[in-house]
């Protein structure tokens, strides 16, 4: 089966840009998203289709992904930004695929 | 403006069946291109994708949970039911359900439904 795999904690200085990482096999050639979660409520659509924000996310959200990595880059980091953070793609064989999460905390 | 609503029992026993219907609004699943999924988070820990079903009908179930899952959609009344059979306590967590865009992102989710499993 298709596995993402993420890191458990990032951490940046406010104003920083933060960069998490999801991995997978070839994963360049599928496309990934991103989603926010803060504590508590549901999860948010930051990046869609490796590079694309959907409509209401800041510009400071940027996405990149090539080889076995997807990157989501958040620059100017604020203190609202401080979420968990799940890549997922889609797998012809395992379809739906998260990556385990990435706790971001903005020092 | 796409609403999506989680129904449900919020504690089951263990080996009961649980029954889940997200209600929503603002889309059709009798529109081509249109996806509803389910997707589980146990306290503390990551999402866990559930099961798809699209406007044809069409359904996809992780393969780790295949043998539990049922889903099913009722156009008229704008819902998807999903079933997860033999609930365990390790079932404990939030369900969401989520509109996809078909074989790639989540783009509208609902605000989730805690189930406890617990006799």
């Amino acid at each position: 089966s298709y596995e993402l795999t993420q890191p458990p904690s990032v951490s940046v200085s406010p104003g920083q840009t933060a960069n998490i990482t999801c991995s997978g096999n070839k994963l360049g050639e599928k496309f990934a998203c991103w989603y926010q979660q803060r504590p508590g409520q549901s999860p948010v659509l930051v990046i869609y289709q490796d590079t694309k924000r959907p409509s209401g996310i800041p510009a400071r959200f940027s996405g990149s992904n090539s080889g076995n990595t997807a990157t989501l880059t958040i620059s100017g980091t604020q203190a609202m930004d401080e979420a968990d953070y799940y890549c997922q793609a889609w797998d012809s064989s395992t379809y739906v695929v998260f990556g385990g999460g990435t706790k971001l905390t903005v020092l | 403006q796409i609403t999506l609503k989680e129904s449900g029992p919020t504690l089951v026993k263990p080996t009961q069946t649980l029954t889940l219907t997200c209600t929503f609004s603002g889309l059709s699943l009798d529109t081509t291109g249109v996806a509803m999924g389910w997707i589980r988070q146990p306290p503390g820990k990551a999402l866990e994708w559930l099961a798809l079903i699209y406007w044809d009908d069409d359904n996809h179930f992780s393969p780790s949970l295949k043998s539990r899952l049922t889903i099913t959609k009722d156009t008229s009344k704008n819902q998807v039911v999903l079933t997860m059979t033999n609930m365990d306590p390790v079932d404990t967590g939030t369900y969401y359900c989520a509109h996809q865009v078909v074989r790639d992102f989540f783009d509208y989710w609902g605000q989730g439904i805690l189930v406890t499993v617990s006799s």
